[in-house]
């Protein structure tokens, strides 16, 4: 039962465009959101979160957008640069609950051309 | 600051045999989460530990295990490995017990023969 998905397994973009990569979720308990980009044989880094009491939130050429209806984010990167060519993860938490579990989804490959 | 370090890096071991690895926090971070990584999937999640208690437990059999030191520090054990345990595990500190932002270690890479 995959709780977290990220349906698009890669993404291909022109530098200096944008990159949206998507992320959905079926557990409406999860309440906190998270991005990590991962390079090969390095873990995981982090990018930017949201909490649910908010729909966006920005950090320089990254935005997390959050639509709790439709349990759907979506991170924005512009514009996009080589270095941004990673694998990035979505993962979700639920803060009321016991621990600190992150789900993660399976992940969407960027590349970005020059 | 130093972050989350991990070590080994990488690893070769044989099924049946046993394995430890270990995790160092970032520095005023109390609690350490192990998630396993196979190739083309998210990590999912093992286990985490907060003031040397496990704190929750992922879908994984009994052959994995856990501890933490008062220093905070941690290692995960997996006892009879299987082909099916080879994979990067993941080391992530965050501050509290719950919420916040977790950060991880480069992982150590685990291959069972």
């Amino acid at each position: 039962d995959q709780q977290v998905k990220q349906n698009s397994p890669s993404l291909s973009v022109q530098e200096g465009r944008i990159s949206i990569l998507n992320c959905d979720y079926t557990n409406s308990m999860f309440d906190y959101f998270l991005w990590y980009k991962k390079y090969p044989a390095e873990g995981p880094t982090f990018l930017i979160s949201i909490s649910s009491i908010k729909d966006k939130n920005e950090d320089g050429r990254f935005t997390v957008f959050l639509n709790k209806s439709a349990k759907h984010l979506s991170l924005h990167i512009v514009p996009s640069q080589p270095g941004d060519s990673a694998v990035y993860f979505c993962a979700a938490s639920a803060l009321k609950a016991a621990g600190n579990k992150l789900t993660f989804g399976g992940g969407t490959r960027v590349l970005v051309k020059p | 600051d130093a972050g989350v370090t991990q070590s080994p890096t990488h690893l070769i071991k044989t099924r049946g045999q046993q394995v430890t690895l270990r995790c160092s926090p970032i520095s005023g971070h109390k609690s350490v989460s192990w998630y396993q990584q196979v190739l083309g999937q998210g990590p999912q999640f093992i286990f985490q530990y907060y003031e040397k208690e496990e704190r929750g437990r992922g879908n994984f059999p009994d052959r994995f295990s856990a501890r933490q030191f008062p220093n905070y520090s941690s290692e995960l054990n997996v006892n009879a490995l299987l082909l099916g345990d080879s994979a990067l595990y993941l080391c992530a500190s965050s501050l509290g017990l719950a919420g916040g932002t977790q950060y991880f270690g480069p992982g150590t890479r685990l291959l069972v023969l």
